[in-house]
């Protein structure tokens, strides 16, 4: 059985702050890694993927895998009230997109402002 | 980036009647959809996998029956929720992957359906 856990929050994180997002993963063979972020009443929009270790940064989002511990995070820089969501963590086991997502139950972001 | 497009994206319906909810991936071809279904606060549950020409794969504990899914074109997959009841209720959202090396999915707007 597939498991992606994220703590479900809310974190709450002042403006211009640094906001720390983590998931774990029970599968060692999940090979892609995804971040989406969801508001309110809305569908799923990705934010990055990863598929290898260390840090994938793209503007004020980096991503982090480590494979060995199973571990995947999302740090949001400069952190924005727009960046209040829910950010769900998801992994692809096959790493080809045939076989979907097995995605977290989220970790709801609150910014301060 | 790739857009799916789904539809619609509420309906409000009597109890026992039956809900068609459209998924279209509308620059790429998906030969594989997904169908999630969300409650509120909870996170995204797979439902079923839809493939083009062959018989949609179904979640454990997910009434094949009752949650009709059917993929007539590379760009069209369609789930009909029959017979309706308030406990079906929820935001269904399908997606398409991208395939390739991420495997990323590229979600609809998401469809919020109410039963009475």
């Amino acid at each position: 059985q597939k498991e992606v856990e994220q703590n479900s929050g809310p974190l709450s994180v002042p403006e211009g702050a640094i906001a720390s997002l983590n998931c774990t993963y029970s599968d060692r063979g999940s090979q892609s890694f995804f971040w989406y972020r969801q508001y309110s009443g809305k569908s799923p929009e990705l934010i990055m993927f990863i598929y290898s270790n260390g840090d994938k940064e793209d503007g004020r989002f980096t991503a982090q895998l480590n494979k060995a511990s199973q571990y995947v995070s999302l740090l949001i820089r400069d952190s924005q009230p727009s960046d209040s969501a829910t950010y769900l963590c998801a992994v692809n086991l096959s790493g080809g997109g045939a076989d979907g997502l097995t995605f977290g139950k989220g970790t709801h972001l609150i910014i301060q402002p | 980036g790739a857009v799916v497009s789904q539809h619609p994206s509420w309906v409000i319906c009597k109890s026992g009647t039956s809900v068609k909810i459209e998924c279209r991936s509308l620059d790429f071809q998906a030969t594989t959809m997904f169908w999630y279904r969300q409650f509120p606060k909870q996170s995204l549950m797979l439902m079923a996998t839809s493939n083009e020409g062959s018989k949609a794969t179904y979640e454990q504990g997910v009434e094949k029956d009752k949650f009709l899914i059917n993929h007539a074109s590379l760009t069209l997959s369609t789930l009909t929720v029959t017979s309706a009841h308030p406990e079906d209720s929820s935001f269904y959202i399908c997606s398409a992957p991208l395939v390739g090396l991420s495997g990323e999915l590229f979600f609809g707007e998401g469809s919020r359906l109410t039963v009475l």
